[in-house]
């Protein structure tokens, strides 16, 4: 079974550039989740999607930062513009649903360097 | 407020030598709980994880979990590592009425002496 694929699984950009990362969740999972972890800290989750409709995006920065999820398959994530505590690593994760034996299925994540 | 504390930030160990990672959650409603593992370059893989019955956890790789709710605790154990063991460990908590959204803890990175 092929995992999350993820890409690109690195970029560097300058301070108010846009980037763009997409992700592709494992087949037939319809839970796709997006987290962004800064060094020496655990992930935080900046939005989930259940399908195409979004669950929770409490936590997006909305002025910078965007998401799809179109045909409730691929997704992704926008920041326009960057900033220098953008710098992290923004990791897609998938599930199956929200049910009680789901598990969360990692990319390898993209390390994003805002210089 | 929800929380989750791996209280060390570092540990090292000698290869062969038994293992236990701390985890302490604060949750108002009964958690389920998870431990994944991240090597350098890599994403999230998880090793064990609790939703109910036995609390006593077996996950990949030799590694097991004890769910104490006496202790909001579910420290994470391995009799003997082995050098490819070093990475760093997440504990994270969720529950059905957040939708399973899952809180982490800040990860404790282990190191392992040769």
């Amino acid at each position: 079974e092929a995992g999350v694929a993820q890409s690109p699984r690195y970029k560097i950009i300058e301070k108010r550039q846009s980037v763009a990362f997409w992700c592709n969740p494992i087949s037939g999972h319809a839970t796709l989740y997006w987290y962004q972890q800064i060094l020496g800290q655990g992930p935080k989750l900046l939005i989930q999607f259940q399908n195409n409709g979004v669950v929770d995006d409490s936590q997006l920065p909305k002025d910078r930062f965007s998401a799809e999820r179109l045909k409730g398959v691929d997704s992704t994530l926008k920041i326009q513009p960057a900033k220098l505590e953008d710098s992290a690593v923004y990791l897609c994760a998938s599930s199956i649903g929200t049910g009680d034996a789901d598990t969360q299925y990692f990319g390898p994540g993209t390390r994003l360097t805002v210089l | 407020a929800q929380s989750v504390t791996q209280p060390d930030i570092h540990i090292t160990v000698s290869e062969g030598a038994s293992l236990e990672l701390r985890c302490n959650y604060s949750y108002g409603a009964t958690p389920y709980l998870f431990w994944y593992v991240q090597s350098p370059g890599q994403g999230l893989q998880l090793l064990l994880k609790y939703f109910s019955g036995d609390t006593l956890v077996q996950g990949i790789k030799g590694f097991e979990a004890e769910f104490k709710r006496s202790q909001s605790s579910f420290n994470l154990r391995k009799p003997s590592v082995h050098w490819s063991d070093a990475a760093e460990y997440f504990c994270a908590v969720g529950a059905r009425h957040s939708n399973y959204q899952l809180i982490w803890g800040a990860g404790t990175k282990l190191i392992i002496k040769p």
